[in-house]
């Protein structure tokens, strides 16, 4: 059973123009969200997180926004580069439990020339 | 830093053998973690440890896969005897005391059982 489900396998967006990844949870327990990348043959690497006591946390061109009522998050990635192109792995941890980070399967983004 | 290291970086081996992977954390950090990665469960957790003690591994699917942690810079997952349907990409991270955000991932190990 998915706790945290990325339901869009894969993305293709322009170069220059926003993605938006998306993600939903099940597990009511979770309150830290994190977000990582990964390339090909490399392992993910963290992005970006946020806790549940926020609905957004901006770094530069990433934005990660809550919707703890919906249980769900998204990253924006505003604008997108060519550099983006990865697989992007939603991920959840519950409270005074943060060992433990359920992922879910990932979207690949491919950013278009 | 030379980050999180693992080898072998591809293992082919056949069913039946026993398989071990091999992992060197960050110097000072002190959990260390063994995910698996597959196309149906995408990246699942093992087992882990903090300072080499194992913590939870109610992530380790069967008898035949055991995790061993010696000193804070080395642990092994060995898996014994293999079956086909572990073929995965094996990952390990450390992380350090300063928080959840920080888990860094080795490169992996592709592990192919014939």
């Amino acid at each position: 059973d998915q706790q945290v489900k990325q339901n869009s396998p894969s993305l293709s967006v322009q170069e220059g123009r926003i993605s938006i990844l998306n993600c939903d949870y099940t597990n009511s327990m979770f309150d830290y969200f994190l977000w990582y990348k990964k390339y090909p043959a490399e392992g993910p690497t963290f992005l970006i997180s946020i806790s549940s006591i926020k609905d957004k946390n901006e770094d530069g061109r990433f934005t990660v926004f809550l919707n703890k009522s919906a249980k769900h998050l998204s990253l924006h990635i505003v604008p997108s580069q060519p550099g983006d192109s990865a697989v992007y792995f939603c991920a959840a941890s519950e409270l005074n439990r943060d060992d433990k980070i359920i992922f879910g399967k990932g979207t690949r983004l491919h950013i278009l020339p | 830093d030379a980050g999180v290291i693992q080898s072998p970086r591809h293992e082919v081996t056949e069913m039946g053998q026993e398989v071990t992977l091999r992992c060197k954390p960050i110097s000072g950090h002190n959990s260390l973690f063994w995910y698996r990665q597959t196309m149906m469960r995408g990246l699942e957790l093992l087992i882990y440890f903090n300072n080499n003690v194992p913590i939870d591994d109610s992530g380790m699917p069967e008898d035949r896969f055991s995790a061993k942690m010696p000193n804070a810079s080395f642990s092994t997952l060995k898996i014994q005897p293999s079956e086909p349907r572990d073929s995965a990409v094996y990952f390990c991270a450390s992380r350090g005391l300063a928080g959840v955000g920080t888990q860094y991932f080795g490169p992996g190990t592709r592990l192919t059982v014939l």
